[in-house]
C-alpha cells in the first residue's frame, strides 16, 4: 500500500503569507495527488487535481507542483477564509490520504 | 447540478450492522462511480469502497471482509453495508463521486455521523 505523509501537521501563519504544504509518497504516484480543502464540519472540497489543475472555480492563489513522491500545494497569499486542514489523495494505486496539515491564522 | 446526500442511523450497537444510503442527482450512476470515504472525529480520512459505473464493487482491504456496496439505479441510491461494527467504526461517512477512473473525487455529499456504542 502507498503510504502519504504531510508536513507539517500544524501550521500557522499571517494574512498574505505565502504558505506551503508537502506531501511525500512512499513510491512513485506519477502525479495522480490531489489536495482537498476541509474546514471545521464541512466535506472535502477538491482544490488541485493530478498535481497541478486548478478546479473549476478555485481561487488562482492556489497552487501545485511536484513529481515522483514528493508534492506541494501553495497559497500565494494566505486570506482568513483559507483557515481549513488540508488533505492530499494519491490515486495511483487505489486511494490514500495523507493526514492532513492544518493551517491557522498568526 | 450535481448532488449527493448520505442517510441511516446516528447510533449502531457495537457487533451489529451498519446500513447507509448515498441518494445521488445531477448525474448517472451507469456513467459515474461512486465511492465511500470515512473520517473518524478529528482524525484523517480513509477510502472505504467504491461501486464503479458497471456495477462491479472494489472494497478498502482492511475492511472487505466486512463491507458490501450495492445500489439500485433506478432510485440513483448507493448502499453501503458494514457488519461486525466496532467503536473503531465510529466516524463521519462521506459518498463522493468519481466521474471517470482518472477522475479526482469532485463532489462529495455533506457526510453522516455514526457512531458506534451500547
Amino acid at each position: 500500500d502507498i503510504q502519504m505523509t504531510q508536513s507539517p501537521s500544524f501550521l500557522s501563519a499571517s494574512v498574505g503569507e505565502r504558505v506551503t504544504l508537502s506531501c511525500r509518497a512512499s513510491q512513485n504516484i506519477n502525479k495522480y495527488l490531489d489536495w482537498y480543502q476541509q474546514k471545521l464540519g464541512e466535506a472535502p472540497k477538491l482544490l488541485i487535481y493530478n498535481t497541478n489543475n486548478l478546479h473549476t472555480g478555485i481561487p488562482s492563489r492556489f497552487s501545485g507542483s511536484g513529481s515522483g513522491t514528493d508534492y506541494t500545494l501553495t497559497i500565494s497569499s494566505l486570506q482568513p477564509e483559507d483557515v481549513a486542514t488540508y488533505f492530499c489523495l494519491q490515486r495511483n494505486s487505489w486511494y490514500t490520504f495523507g493526514a492532513g496539515t492544518k493551517l491557522e491564522l498568526k | 447540478q450535481v448532488q449527493l446526500k448520505e442517510s441511516g442511523p446516528g447510533l449502531v450497537q457495537p457487533s451489529q450492522t451498519l446500513s447507509l444510503t448515498c441518494t445521488v442527482s445531477g448525474f448517472s450512476l451507469t456513467s459515474n462511480s461512486v465511492h465511500w470515504v470515512r473520517q473518524p472525529p478529528g482524525k484523517g480520512l480513509e477510502w472505504v469502497g467504491a461501486i464503479w459505473s458497471g456495477g462491479s464493487t472494489d472494497y478498502n482491504s482492511a475492511l472487505k471482509s466486512r463491507l458490501s456496496i450495492s445500489r439500485d439505479t433506478s432510485k440513483s441510491q448507493v448502499f453501503l453495508k458494514m457488519n461486525s461494527l466496532q467503536t473503531e467504526d465510529t466516524a463521519i461517512y462521506f459518498c463522493t463521486r468519481l466521474w471517470r477512473t482518472v477522475a479526482p473525487f469532485d463532489y462529495w455529499g455533506q457526510g453522516v455521523m455514526v457512531t458506534v456504542s451500547s
